[in-house]
């Protein structure tokens, strides 16, 4: 257990469905991540939020849409999807200091969720 | 993150030490060099941060020379366990001033008994 969890765990969703992927931290950690991890390709950061800086990678297309109501709480909202979006998606969080800016802080990562697109 | 160059793979016995090696040329003055250690369908999980010269834990130690262009893993007497991909994360810009955003190939290590 590092102390990050997400939920589900797995999910298979149509094209046309709507649905989102949880993340909770339990580290009191001020800043969360999201990644992408296809088959044999790296790891991709998608988003991050912190009290440093909010990045979003220009490539993620907008049928992505990050929500970070606190910073215990990260959500993916999915909608629309495409099958090359099947992945697991991690979700991360760390402690950043001051002008310790990602990624040069250490970060836990949760088990993942595996998402299959049909 | 700095693009960062890795072996693709490497191959160890038990007991032996293993040394991998990451080269990261475009290193800015502000970063840090992190090591994940990740398994099949499971996150990455932290093993160890360093700036310059020599950090040790409990399970790794990382060998940084004074320019910081290249930093070195040990593992010391590796087991079937430490049978998983290694990455070598570095923070910064690239060239072009965007910030690269991938972890990287990471190098596939296999243990044999």
């Amino acid at each position: 257990e590092t102390g990050v969890t997400q939920t589900p765990r797995h999910l298979v969703m149509g094209m046309t469905n709507k649905k989102s992927l949880k993340c909770e931290q339990h580290l009191g950690h001020n800043a969360m991540y999201w990644y992408k991890q296809s088959a044999k390709k790296p790891l991709e950061l998608m988003f991050v939020y912190s009290l440093e800086e909010r990045v979003e990678n220009n490539s993620v297309p907008s049928r992505f849409s990050p929500e970070c109501p606190n910073s215990s709480h990260l959500f993916l909202h999915l909608h629309t999807l495409q099958p090359e979006d099947s992945a697991l998606y991690l979700c991360a969080s760390s402690q950043v200091a001051s002008g310790r800016a990602y990624p040069n802080n250490e970060q836990f990562f949760g088990p993942g969720t595996r998402l299959t697109v049909l | 993150l700095a693009k960062t160059t890795q072996p693709i793979s490497m191959d160890s016995y038990e007991g032996q030490e293993v040394n991998i090696t990451c080269s990261h040329n475009n290193i800015a003055t502000n970063d840090y060099i992190t090591w994940y250690q990740q398994f099949p369908s499971q996150g990455p999980r932290f093993i160890i941060q360093g700036y310059k010269t020599k950090v040790t834990n409990e399970v790794a130690s990382l060998f940084i020379p004074a320019d910081r262009k290249s930093s070195t893993l040990s593992l010391p007497r590796v087991s079937l366990s430490d049978t998983a991909v290694y990455y070598c994360l570095v923070g910064g810009r690239m060239d072009t001033g965007r910030r690269a955003l991938t972890f990287g190939s990471g190098t596939r290590l296999q243990v044999q008994p």
